[in-house]
């Protein structure tokens, strides 16, 4: 069966300061995968999704990135964190059958 | 463009008790699937239940059900005999009509169980 593992859960940064958020996915091979960002008490936003290595699609302009390195790693970066970059942020992963599988989330929090 | 709309930002039921977690949604694509998302405290999300739109049924998954009205475009959850651990954020989905199979997620509804 399928796992995602994300670290680190839980993250504090103080602005300008660099992020990296790790997604690394067991159980399957060659998966889309997804980074979607949940503000407080909000839906989730789709940020970039990935169909396989080294490409990667942006959904929404803005000072985060994302790599994908290996066929089941998937990186979420910024150089600089501003403050409206905190966030739960949500790795995914497509099944067959159509719904997306979920990792546990990071939270960010940039003071 | 696709449009996912939770009209009830929050919900109570009494434990044992069924309710109806609303959903309504605006897609271009002819052939679609709507999707249940759960999401507890811990943040992690948790898939519930799908609908083809082309099913003849409804679907059901346990204690949960989906009422789907295609002609008045909704999809509503149905979760019967309430437990605590149902408190939760609900998000129902739908997939964009092109892309690589992500989806669109509406703003949730936040159930409460009250014992």
């Amino acid at each position: 069966s399928q796992t995602i593992h994300q670290w680190p859960a839980t993250l504090v940064q103080p602005v300008g300061s660099p992020l990296s958020l790790e997604c690394t996915v067991e159980g399957t091979s060659n998966p889309n995968l997804y980074w979607y960002r949940q503000a407080a008490g909000r839906g989730l936003q789709l940020l970039f999704y990935s169909v396989g290595i080294g490409q990667i699609s942006s959904e929404v302009p803005q000072n985060l990135s994302a790599s994908r390195p290996q066929d089941r790693q998937f990186i979420l970066s910024s150089k600089k964190l501003l403050l409206s970059d905190s966030g739960f942020y949500l790795c995914a992963c497509g099944r067959v059958t159509g719904e997306l599988f979920f990792g546990e989330g990071s939270r960010l929090t940039v003071l | 463009a696709q449009k996912i709309t939770q009209t009830q930002p929050g919900m109570f039921v009494q434990e044992k008790e069924a309710v109806t977690l609303d959903c309504t949604y605006d897609t271009s694509d002819p052939s679609y699937g709507l999707f249940w998302y759960k999401q507890p405290s811990s943040g992690e999300m948790i898939f519930l239940i799908y609908q083809g739109s082309y099913d003849q049924q409804n679907a059901t998954e346990g204690r949960y059900s989906l009422n789907f009205q295609k002609a008045r475009k909704s999809a509503n959850l149905v979760i019967s005999a309430s437990q605590l651990g149902d408190s939760a954020m609900y998000f129902c989905a739908i997939p964009p009509p092109t892309g690589a199979n992500n989806l669109f997620f509406g703003t949730g509804t936040r159930l409460t169980v009250i014992p």
